[in-house]
């Protein structure tokens, strides 16, 4: 079983529509949550970044961590076709120097239709 | 402002040949990691250099080499490229000591044939 799991997709929604992307993890220590995303050809970029449990938003996106649940989610709201990407979702310890190994999931594919 | 710069973008090796690839961050950041990308595995870290003058392994060394030539770039090298090795790489880098917030370059597309 790996230790972070993500649904493939892909997802296809159409334009203005509410995206819930979900991820869950079986190894209690991590307390950073992290989500990337990352267009075709390109490097992941850093999208969210939560500590612990709760919720984070910044503008369209909403991160959402429960701990209790091993489980976290990134909502996007008023979805676009410029949102149409892969997004992964990673995680850590939190250890200090690179010991903090960094876990991601597989990636989502999403594609925002008009 | 260019971030992470990965070179070459591109490249085809046969089996046994030798190659680096190179990185280089302009952010002043203090780690720097290399990761492979491959279908269904997720991103796997390969060796990470926590600051200049250190190297560690990761989650897949096998098979590579590192060289943290000074605070600015990071290579990796592949001795004798394997067909197992084809890959998309990216390098990465971080400001501080904990690395959640990773800022990757745009990748290298490795095919050993």
């Amino acid at each position: 079983q790996k230790e972070v799991e993500q649904d493939p997709g892909p997802l296809s929604v159409p334009e203005g529509a509410i995206v819930s992307l979900n991820c869950t993890y079986s190894n209690s220590a991590f307390q950073y949550f992290m989500w990337y995303r990352q267009y075709s050809r390109k490097g992941p970029e850093l999208l969210m970044y939560t500590y612990s449990s709760g919720n984070k938003e910044d503008g369209r996106f909403t991160a959402q961590v429960d701990k209790s649940s091993k489980y976290i989610s990134l909502f996007i709201r008023d979805s676009q076709p410029s949102d149409s990407a892969t997004y992964l979702c990673a995680m850590s310890g939190g250890l200090t120097g690179g010991g903090n190994k960094l876990t991601f999931g597989t990636g989502t594919q999403l594609k925002v239709e008009l | 402002n260019a971030g992470v710069t990965q070179t070459p973008k591109f490249q085809v090796l046969k089996t046994g040949q030798s190659m680096t690839l190179q990185c280089a961050q302009d952010m002043n950041h203090n780690s720097m990691y290399w990761y492979r990308q491959d279908p269904g595995m997720g991103l796997r870290l390969i060796y990470y250099s926590a600051s200049e003058g250190t190297t560690d392994k990761g989650e897949v060394p096998n098979g590579y080499n590192v060289s943290r030539l000074n605070k600015r770039e990071f290579s990796l090298r592949l001795e004798s490229a394997a067909p197992s090795q084809t890959s998309v790489y990216f390098c990465a880098s971080s400001e501080g000591a904990t690395n959640e917030k990773l800022f990757f370059g745009s990748g290298t597309q490795l095919s050993v044939l």
